[in-house]
């Protein structure tokens, strides 16, 4: 199976800040990663598919990149309704496969 | 607009079996892949497998074969995902989520393995 390996795994945080997380895959995936955003008790959302396309409705401020085989998710001007737990996910190979999450604290 | 409904939560005694449903509205329903996902607080999201609605073919995560089975109704738009020979381990909340992509995903459901 693909392992995504997340990180970090908790961030302590600011409104504001710039935040980064990144998923590193342990074979190519190609574009087929995944962000999504998951808030207590919700269900996952999708904010940016094929690695680096905003999902309908999200924020400018969220943005995916790749370098190789890690993705990155990059939250501009950290906003109060941002703080969540976020989890990548790789769809290029059966089995899918997510990363383990990211949960963001306020400070 | 696109909305998947996911049937009420289950308390169901261990060794037995569940049957979970998702029922699909506002797109047609055979094309799009349904996924089933598992979430529990020490193991994250673990992707269970995928069923396309208009073959009923399925693709399973090995971890999971013999204890999920996926099926469809596309007479109601349904995807049913059922769980047998439970244990407290499959204790968790399930979630649909449609598309390769998971562009969509229900509101998931508790299921509590517990005698």
């Amino acid at each position: 199976d693909i392992q995504m390996t997340q990180s970090p795994s908790s961030m302590s945080v600011s409104l504001g800040d710039t935040v980064t997380i990144t998923c590193r895959a342990s074979q190519d995936v190609g574009i087929y990663v995944n962000w999504f955003q998951q808030k207590p008790g919700k269900s996952p959302r999708r904010m940016i598919y094929r690695a680096t396309n905003l999902a309908d409705g999200v924020p400018s401020r969220f943005s995916g990149s790749r370098s190789g085989s890690d993705y990155s998710l990059t939250i501009s001007s950290l906003e109060s309704e941002d703080v969540a737990d976020y989890h990548c996910l790789q769809y290029d190979e059966y089995p899918y496969t997510f990363g383990a999450g990211t949960k963001l604290e306020l400070k | 607009q696109v909305q998947l409904q996911q049937s009420g939560a289950e308390l169901v005694k261990p060794g037995t079996s569940v049957k979970l449903s998702c029922k699909a509205s506002g797109y047609t329903f055979t094309s799009n892949h349904m996924n089933w996902i598992k979430q529990t607080t020490g193991q994250g999201l673990e992707w269970i497998g995928i069923i396309n609605p208009g073959s009923g073919g399925t693709s399973y995560n090995v971890k999971f074969k013999g204890k999920a089975t996926l099926t469809v109704d596309k007479s109601s738009s349904t995807a049913f995902m059922q769980l047998s020979s439970l244990t407290p381990e499959d204790s968790a909340v399930y979630y649909c989520a449609r598309g390769y992509s998971g562009d969509y995903w229900g509101q998931g459901v508790m299921v509590t393995v517990s005698s």
